[in-house]
């Protein structure tokens, strides 16, 4: 059962564009979400994350919005750029589960 | 302060051998998770380490297996290999664990099995 649900699978945007990455939960016991950005050869490295009793969360170009009701959050990067190419991937976690449960990620491509 | 470090790299195994892979965390932290990346599956949580007890496990079969020794350094092995077990695994680590605590990833073991 994929709890975490990502999309889309690719993405192709114009430098200076938005970039939007959706994702969705099913089990309400998460209550922590991270974005991690991955390049190529790297392990996943964390962007930005949110707690469920904030609607939004701003850090830089990049910038979580979170619906509690709907059970779906999203990444938004403004003025995508060439060197934000990458895969990025959304994730839950529960209180003391030790583990995140990773969205299917989403290929991130930035044309110059 | 040095990232998590993962040894091997990569490695190349047959059908039914087994494997051994390390992961040292950052110095401090005593959480070790590890992951099997693959592009049909994604990132699969395996188990994760806490002062050398195993403290969550994924829906993984009994040939993976992990330990953690008193440096927190951890190793994860695999038995009777199979072609589908070919992925990249990648250790994270924290202090402890806990729910909003950063997660650190090494750049992964890319194991592939013949």
């Amino acid at each position: 059962q994929q709890q975490v649900k990502q999309s889309p699978q690719s993405l192709i945007v114009q430098k200076g564009g938005i970039s939007i990455i959706n994702c969705a939960y099913e089990n309400t016991a998460f209550d922590y979400f991270p974005w991690y950005q991955q390049f190529p050869g790297k392990g996943p490295a964390l962007l930005i994350a949110i707690r469920p009793d904030v609607s939004e969360k701003k850090e830089g170009r990049f910038t979580i919005s979170f619906n509690k009701s709907a059970k779906q959050f999203s990444l938004h990067i403004m003025d995508s750029q060439p060197g934000d190419s990458a895969t990025y991937f959304c994730a839950a976690r529960r209180s003391n589960a030790g583990k995140s449960t990773f969205g299917d990620g989403t290929t991130l491509t930035v044309k110059p | 302060k040095a990232g998590v470090t993962q040894t091997p790299r990569y490695l190349i195994k047959t059908r039914g051998q087994q494997v051994t892979l390390s992961c040292s965390p950052i110095s401090g932290h005593r959480s070790v998770s590890w992951y099997q990346q693959t592009p049909g599956q994604g990132l699969q949580f395996l188990f994760e380490y806490f002062s050398e007890t195993q403290r969550n496990k994924g829906n993984f079969p009994g040939r993976f297996s992990g330990r953690q020794f008193s440096n927190s350094r951890s190793e994860m092995n695999v038995s009777t290999l199979e072609l589908g077990d070919s992925a990249l695994y990648l250790c994270a680590s924290s202090l402890a664990g806990g729910t909003v605590e950063t997660q650190y990833f090494g750049p992964g073991t890319r194991l592939l099995v013949l």
